[in-house]
């Protein structure tokens, strides 16, 4: 099983900064089957990016996804108010599926 | 646009069978051009993949829960379900249904039910 550690676990960042956010596998994700979802309270999860660096439809320019192997970066260039949630990367190319615990983005 | 519900109890008895329903709209499970899975989410915690079913019934589960759930796929109702037999407290979380799950992410999300297992 991949396992999925992402860091850190909890960001403060004001409106208008730019949030990294990482995500380290314990084995390298085949063929960058990486992807990022973004979760809101009370919500389902919503996918950002797939495929490490590829922007699901709909999704701001802002969001841009980077890495492979064993280390991948979801960036937001300049924070909107409606960008602090919880994110959770993914990998979905090893059975099983695994999700990382989760970054809190919080306004500072 | 892809639509998915989850419907089904949301209180199940210590050592039942938790059984949900995923109805989907706006897309043909029997197209083939995807899997459908199930995902969990404990209260306040992270996200837990339960499995996948194909059109056809092909199914592969989560080795943590195999032991205890069965996928089935309805294409004539255009529904898949999950069945998770004997039930804790452990298995208290929000279940989600979703598309995707074999080399695929998952785009498409059902907006999640909560079951109990309380007695």
């Amino acid at each position: 099983e991949i396992v999925l550690t992402q860091s850190p676990g909890t960001l403060s960042l004001s409106p208008g900064e730019r949030a990294i956010l990482s995500c380290r596998a314990s084995q390298s994700v085949s063929s960058s089957y990486l992807a990022w979802y973004q979760q809101k309270p009370g919500q389902a999860p919503r996918l950002l990016i797939y495929g490490a660096s590829s922007r699901a439809t709909g999704i701001p320019d802002r969001f841009s996804g980077s890495g492979s192997g064993t280390d991948f970066t979801l960036t937001i260039s300049r924070l909107e108010p409606e960008d602090f949630a919880v994110y959770y990367c993914q990998q979905y190319g090893s059975s099983p599926i695994t999700f990382g615990q989760g970054t809190r983005l919080e306004i500072k | 646009q892809v639509q998915l519900q989850e419907s089904g109890p949301g209180l199940v008895k210590p050592s039942q069978t938790l059984s949900l329903t995923c109805t989907v709209s706006g897309g043909s499970i029997s197209r083939g051009d995807y899997h459908w899975s199930w995902i969990r989410q404990h209260p306040g915690k992270g996200l837990e993949w339960v499995g996948y079913i194909y059109y056809s019934g092909s199914t592969y589960y989560n080795p943590s829960l195999k032991s205890r759930v069965t996928l089935s796929v309805d294409t004539s109702k255009n529904q898949f379900s999950l069945k998770l037999s004997s039930v804790t407290a452990a298995d208290t979380a929000v279940y989600y249904c979703a598309r995707g799950g074999y080399y695929a992410p998952f785009d498409y999300w059902g907006q999640g039910t909560l079951v109990t297992v309380s007695s």
